[in-house]
């Protein structure tokens, strides 16, 4: 079967570092994307892994290992506006279709 | 520059209504297009994919279809509307080569009463 996890809530403080994991279990693996989603809105592309190791773009990062089926987004010097849901999706071989986690909600307090 | 467009915005129907959502992509060609749904308080579903005109992959068994009469749009229907069909429903589109990452449009909100 195919199966993303990830938690299902986070908070954190302004300012702060943040990390969000999320585990994957799929059957065959061609890239891992995380997106970002606020309330009433369409998600929006943040990163893409498909190699073992870190990609950093700004205050955002993320990791991917693939022999422990395992990623992490790490939001750095944390803003109010980084409250949203933040979706892990992985892609398969021969395919172009994602398949999504439930997300993670990140609350972010003054 | 690409930009994906969904209407209408919100759609309040009743029970056994039918359905059209459209969805269309400006600035590329031969996309993959999508169709999610996003329940209250869970993930993204995948409903329907294309590679191409005329070309449909349905992905989950239920009383939603999906046509693509051109390039660049897709549309999604139900000829009665269920209770359980209220979400958030998304259009996506990727391109061929790179990341191919997805690119989503505004959402249609759908309340079913």
């Amino acid at each position: 079967g195919q199966n993303i996890d990830q938690p299902t809530e986070m908070t954190a403080t302004e300012g702060a570092i943040v990390q969000i994991n999320c585990t994957y279990q799929t059957s065959g693996f061609n890239g891992l994307f995380w997106y970002q989603q606020h309330a009433g809105e369409a998600p929006t592309f943040l990163s893409y892994n498909v190699l073992d190791g870190l990609e950093e773009k700004g205050r955002f990062s993320s990791f991917l290992s693939r022999s422990k089926g395992y990623s992490y987004l790490l939001l750095k010097e944390l803003q109010m506006k980084d409250s949203a849901s933040y979706l892990c999706a992985v892609r398969g071989l021969s395919t172009d279709k994602l398949i999504f986690g439930t997300g993670t909600r990140l609350q972010v307090f003054p | 520059s690409q930009t994906i467009h969904q209407w209408p915005a919100t759609l309040v129907q009743p029970v056994g209504s039918p359905l059209s959502l459209e969805c269309t992509v400006e600035g590329t060609s031969n996309p993959n297009l999508y169709w999610y749904r996003q329940a209250a308080g869970r993930g993204l579903q995948l409903l329907f994919y294309s590679v191409g005109i005329g070309q449909i992959s349905s992905e989950v068994p239920q009383n939603l279809s999906a046509s693509r009469p051109q390039d660049r749009q897709f549309i999604l229907s139900s000829k009665k509307l269920l209770l359980s069909d209220s979400g958030f429903y998304l259009c996506a589109w990727s391109g061929a080569g790179g990341t191919n990452e997805q690119f989503f449009g505004p959402g249609t909100r759908l309340t079913v009463l």
